[in-house]
């Protein structure tokens, strides 16, 4: 069975950091680029970042440039998304994605950032 | 960046009643749109693909068209269970979102 696990969220304060794992199994995880997409409490989606299946091509929307870093571990079937210098309106549902598009998500971590 | 724009922001349908959503890019992104579904406390589904194939799971009373700039996803005949929110998104350039259409019960 295919699946995505997200980890790491929690409640933090503004300018603090987090960092956010997504665990893969049931596929070929190398074969694939992943992806970190974000929705506010009630709110739309909004795609975070990307990263190609070798590393070779990163990307992320322009907020959040500077502040996260995502990253891959082919070996532990692993993507991570380091979250730098927080700020309040990066409080959301994070969500790990496969492919281009997305073709299969996880079930998202909750990250708030709050005083 | 690309821009998706979605209309209208709601659409209130009643049961067996055709669903029209629009998704309009603010460039060209020739096929490169998909179509997500998403419940309340549920991850997105994708729905579509390539701005017209569907992904596996849906019926066929959903399909997409358009390229360019223009696309339409289309319920032929809308069931309970198709409630939800729906979302394009371009992939010809990273990845972009539109706000989403949020199809209620008339």
């Amino acid at each position: 069975e295919e699946q995505l696990v997200e980890s790491g969220g929690g409640l933090v304060q503004p300018g603090g950091s987090l960092r956010l794992s997504c665990a893969a199994s049931g596929f070929i995880f190398d074969d694939y680029a992943m992806h970190w997409v974000r929705q506010a409490p009630g709110k739309g989606l909004e795609w975070v970042s990307a990263i190609t299946w070798n590393s070779g091509s990163i990307g992320y929307v322009d907020s959040v440039k500077g502040r996260f870093t995502i990253s891959r571990d082919n070996a532990k079937n692993s993507v991570y998304l380091q979250m730098n210098s927080l700020r309040v309106e990066d409080t959301a549902f994070y969500y790990c994605a496969r492919g281009w598009p997305a073709d299969f998500w996880g079930q998202g971590t909750l990250v708030t950032v709050s005083s | 960046e690309i821009v998706m724009t979605q209309s209208p922001a709601t659409l209130s349908v009643s049961p067996g009643e055709r669903a029209t959503l629009s998704c309009r890019a603010s460039q060209s992104i020739g096929s490169d749109l998909a179509w997500y579904q998403q419940k309340p406390g549920q991850a997105p589904r994708l729905l579509i693909f390539a701005a017209s194939t569907r992904a596996t799971g849906f019926p066929a009373r959903f399909s997409g068209s358009g390229s360019g700039t223009e696309f339409t996803l289309t319920i032929s005949s809308l069931q309970s269970e198709d409630f939800a929110v729906y979302y394009c998104q371009q992939y010809y350039e990273w990845l972009t979102f539109g706000g989403g259409t949020k199809v209620e019960s008339k």
